[in-house]
């Protein structure tokens, strides 16, 4: 059964760059039709789309977020990852990774970034 | 950008009731739409997927419905363990949620 698993510092300070990590278990990062993606969640709020990367590499950004975000993969880790930078209070979230062929199958259990000083 | 607008917000119903939740896109996606459901503390779990077709080990009494802009999340008797929030997402061009609907058991 795959399995995602986020990590990364739990406290961001405003204007620094938040970094994500995501490793990948019980299947290739490589698997062809996949797309694997980051999504958040502000306490309290809904669910909002960061950005996404094909198997192939290509990637797609949300384009509120775009100037901000660059979603990257290490597939001898077996790993993909997500850099959002000048973040505000506003990017406090849970962020989750996901795997799916357009909708999302597979999720991560999710990780709290806190931004602030 | 597609827009997703989800309706109501939040219903309350009594165990066993039909439950309906409608998404409307700001323009066609082809039936690209999967609904999640999301419990407190948890990551969404994918229900629905191409508008229509049930994820392997969900509920037959949940289905989805609807073409081109509207579409319908229905649960048929509502059962206590479907207290959460439910999403509709839209995979047509590039990915959107709706906002939300939280549906609450009497």
């Amino acid at each position: 059964q795959l399995q995602l698993q986020e990590s990364g510092p739990g406290l961001v300070k405003p204007s620094e760059t938040l970094s994500l990590t995501c490793t990948v278990s019980g299947g290739s990062i490589s698997s062809s039709s996949y797309y694997w993606g980051w999504i958040r969640q502000p306490p309290g709020k809904g669910l909002e789309w960061i950005g996404s990367m094909y198997y192939s590499g290509s990637t797609y950004y949300n384009p509120s977020l775009k100037s901000r975000v660059t979603i990257s993969v290490d597939t001898s880790k077996n790993q993909f990852s997500l850099r959002l930078t000048s973040v505000t209070a506003a990017d406090t979230a849970v962020y989750y990774c996901a795997r799916g062929s357009g909708s999302y199958k597979f999720w991560g259990q999710g990780t709290l970034v806190t931004v602030s000083s | 950008d597609i827009q997703m607008t989800q309706s109501p917000s939040t219903l309350s119903a009594s165990v066993g009731d039909r439950v309906t939740i409608t998404c409307r896109a700001s323009q066609s996606i082809n039936n690209y739409l999967a609904w999640y459901q999301q419990k407190p503390g948890k990551a969404p779990k994918l229900l629905i997927y191409k508008a229509s077709s049930l994820e392997s080990g969900v509920p037959s009494r949940f289905s989805g419905s609807g073409s081109g802009t509207e579409f319908t999340l229905t649960i048929s008797s509502l059962q206590p363990d479907d207290s959460a929030t439910y999403y509709c997402q839209q995979y047509n061009s590039y990915w959107t949620f709706g906002q939300g609907t939280k549906v609450e058991i009497k």
